[in-house]
C-alpha cells in the first residue's frame, strides 16, 4: 500500500498562535487529500477536501480563514491552523486518495496532536 | 446527507471465538464504497476491508469478512478466529464522489 507522512507528529503552542502541519504522500502522487479532526473517544470527522491546484473544499461549519489549507503540489498539502486557541487542540488527520489498483481508496497519514495553551 | 451508524459503542469477544460488528448506512446513491478500518491505540487508520456496492459478492481478507446487504443498507463485518491484536476501535466508513463519512465507532475488547 501507499504511505502518507504528517509533519509534526506532535506540537504544542499558545494560544494566538499559528501552526502549520504537512501532509504528504511518500511513494505515490495524489490530486485529492483530505484533512479530518477527531476529537478524543470520537470518530473522524471531515473538515475539507484538498485538490491540487485549486481551492479546498470545506465542509459546512468549517472556519475556512481559520483553517487555512493548501495544495500546492501532488504530494504535498498543508493544513494552518491560524490564531490557535484551546478549543482547536485536537487530533489532525490527513488522508491522500489513491489511483490505479487503489483507486477511491484513501490512505493515512498517522496524525498530529495539536495542543494549544 | 449521507449518515452512517455504528450502534455498538462496545464489543467484547474471547481470544479465538467470532464477532460480528454491526454499520448501518444511508444514501440514495447507487454506487459508492463501504469500508471497515481498525484503529488502535496508536491512532494510525488501518484498512481491514473494502467493498464496491456494485459488486454483490461480499468482501472477504483472510479472518475478516463482511455481509453486505445492499437493499438493507447494512455492511457488517465478521471478524473469525480473534486474537489479542484485533482489539481496537473499528470505524465503518461510506465514501462516494469525495465525501466520507464515518460511524461513531465500535470499541472491541478481546479477552484471552
Amino acid at each position: 500500500g501507499a504511505v502518507v507522512s504528517q509533519h509534526p507528529s506532535r506540537v504544542i503552542c499558545k494560544s494566538g498562535t499559528s501552526v502549520k502541519i504537512e501532509c504528504r504522500s511518500l511513494d505515490f502522487q495524489a490530486t485529492t487529500m483530505f484533512w479530518y479532526r477527531q476529537f478524543p473517544k470520537q470518530s473522524l470527522m471531515l473538515m475539507a477536501t484538498s485538490n491540487e491546484g485549486s481551492k479546498a473544499t470545506y465542509e459546512q461549519g468549517v472556519e475556512k480563514d481559520k483553517f487555512l489549507i493548501n495544495h500546492a503540489s501532488l504530494t504535498l498539502s498543508t493544513l494552518t491552523v491560524t490564531s490557535a486557541h484551546p478549543e482547536d487542540s485536537s487530533f489532525y488527520i490527513c488522508s491522500a486518495l489513491g489511483a490505479g489498483a487503489f483507486y477511491n481508496e484513501q490512505f493515512f497519514g498517522p496524525g498530529t496532536r495539536l495542543t494549544v495553551l | 446527507a449521507q449518515t452512517v451508524t455504528q450502534s455498538q459503542p462496545e464489543m467484547s469477544v474471547q481470544e479465538a471465538e467470532t464477532v460480528t460488528l454491526s454499520c448501518t448506512y444511508d444514501t440514495s446513491e447507487s454506487d459508492y464504497y463501504l469500508f471497515w478500518y481498525k484503529q488502535p491505540p496508536s491512532r494510525q487508520m488501518i484498512l481491514v476491508i473494502r467493498q464496491e456496492a456494485y459488486k454483490q459478492q461480499n468482501a472477504t481478507e483472510n479472518r475478516f469478512s463482511v455481509n453486505f446487504q445492499k437493499a438493507a443498507k447494512s455492511f457488517s463485518l465478521k471478524i473469525s478466529d480473534s486474537q489479542l491484536g484485533d482489539a481496537a476501535m473499528y470505524f465503518c466508513a461510506y465514501f462516494n464522489n469525495n465525501d466520507m463519512r464515518f460511524g461513531a465507532g465500535t470499541r472491541l475488547t478481546v479477552k484471552p
